[in-house]
């Protein structure tokens, strides 16, 4: 089974739905993210956490919200969803390595999202 | 604002030789640089890192070299083989006392000619 694990893996919806990305972890990590990858934009970063007590908006987080149910679920919504926010979806999890701060992200397998 | 940015979109390269990817970054701040490798229908996995006070690290195939004073950042594969083909990001993160989070570049597509 996957550490890191995203549903659904893909998903249609149309204009205005609301629609749930759901992430699980069995790596034990505090910290869970949600990105999205679009073409010729990379991965962006929508919203973070570093305990169940702790969200903070990333660099795009209008028109998503988040909600953090326990350390090992992180789920991403979008209260109405449009177009332009058909993309790539990524949950990812990391933590402190070390004392060099280390933070590799480890990666769900993505969540391929159509808005028409 | 693109912090970190990799100019080339994709990259062709023969089997057995070297394949280079490059990576520019805006923020002085960035003190730890990470590279990730992505197939398609597949996360992003992580495949090499450097701290910001050294210049080199190598891992196996891979090496990854800073030049701090040039904010730029390479990836060598070398030799490169037909597996490597992927999707390649760099990362940055700046050191905050816990409140690190990594910034993504937009990606090169490096695809090994057989």
């Amino acid at each position: 089974d996957a550490d890191v694990t995203q549903t659904p893996r893909n998903r249609i919806t149309k204009t205005g739905k609301r629609i749930m990305l759901e992430c699980s972890q069995t790596k034990g990590h505090d910290r869970m993210y949600w990105y999205r990858q679009d073409p010729g934009l990379g991965l962006r970063l929508i919203y973070y956490s570093f305990d169940v007590k702790d969200i903070n908006k990333g660099e795009i987080s209008d028109g998503y919200s988040v909600s953090r149910q326990a350390q090992a679920k992180f789920s991403l919504s979008l209260e109405s969803a449009i177009p332009n926010q058909t993309a790539l979806y990524f949950c990812a999890t990391s933590d402190l390595v070390g004392q060099g701060w280390h933070t590799e992200a480890f990666f769900g397998q993505g969540t391929r999202l159509t808005v028409v | 604002d693109q912090q970190v940015k990799q100019n080339s979109p994709s990259l062709s390269v023969q089997e057995g030789r070297i394949s280079i990817l490059n990576c520019d970054y805006t923020n002085s701040m960035f003190d730890y640089f990470l590279w990730y490798k992505k197939y398609p229908a597949e996360g992003p996995t992580f495949l090499i890192s450097i701290s910001s006070i050294k210049d080199k690290n190598e891992d196996g195939r891979f090496t990854v070299f800073l030049n701090k004073s040039a904010k730029h950042l390479s990836l060598h594969i070398v030799p490169s083989q037909p597996g490597d083909s992927a999707v390649y990001f760099c990362a940055a993160r700046i050191s905050n006392f816990g409140n690190e989070k990594l910034t993504f570049g937009t990606g090169t597509r490096l695809t090994i000619i057989p």
